[in-house]
């Protein structure tokens, strides 16, 4: 089936430390690949999204890139700030029956200390 | 452009109670999703609805849990009779049926706490 693996946190760093989230992915097919975060209190939100081998997904300082012959599709940022604080989930997206499905891996969450 | 609008935002009610949560999706958005969110845990998906029509719902705990889209528009999500282990945040999302990649737009949640 199609599943999603995220690094178990909590993940804690010093303001302006290097960040990796480590996510592998299982599909059959081609799926999308996503990001999203969420922050104390909020629903999710598109951080950034792959949408083919090699893609590389960007927003706020973040870069992921589609991976196909790891499966792979971990998240970076060079420089975090305490505002990056939050949890952050890796999804893939594939098609069945004629209809997009999503899988959304477990959250690994992120604290920064000023 | 407004953004998936949920209400109540937080409900709290007693065990056998039973509780329903509204979702109004972007509009022109044809998929709508429900999840279920745990404290600590990934969102579940319990119900997808395509328009109007339901094309995954394998996850929804169907003696308790129904939900609708009437007009292909909002929905609502109702728990009948509620269990201690609903307790959750419960969250709505769509999205629109375009080409290429089918990025989700999630409301805030309503969080439900089952005493």
């Amino acid at each position: 089936g199609n599943s999603v693996t995220q690094m178990e946190g909590p993940v804690t760093l010093s303001e302006e430390a290097f960040l990796t989230i480590n996510c592998t992915y299982t599909a059959t097919g081609y799926p999308s690949l996503f990001w999203y975060v969420q922050y104390p209190g909020e629903g999710l939100q598109l951080l950034l999204k792959a949408t083919k081998a090699d893609d590389k997904g960007s927003n706020k300082g973040f870069e992921a890139t589609y991976r196909k012959e790891t499966t792979s599709f971990h998240l970076e940022k060079g420089s975090v700030q305490v505002s990056d604080s939050a949890v952050y989930f890796c999804a893939l997206t594939f098609s069945s029956g004629g209809y997009q499905k999503v899988t959304f891996g477990t959250g690994t969450k992120l604290q920064v200390i000023p | 452009e407004a953004g998936v609008a949920q209400s109540p935002r937080y409900k709290i009610i007693e065990k056998r109670q039973s509780v329903a949560f509204w979702c109004n999706p972007i509009s022109g958005h044809a998929t709508l999703y429900w999840y279920q969110q745990i404290l600590g845990q990934g969102p579940k998906l319990l119900i997808q609805f395509q328009n109007n029509g339901v094309v995954d719902d394998s996850q929804l705990p169907k003696d308790r849990f129904s939900a609708e889209r009437l007009k292909g528009v909002d929905s609502t999500l109702k728990i009948q009779p509620a269990k201690l282990e609903d307790s959750a945040v419960y969250l709505c999302a769509s999205s629109d049926r375009g080409i290429g990649s089918y990025e989700q737009y999630f409301g805030p949640g309503t969080r439900l706490t089952v005493t």
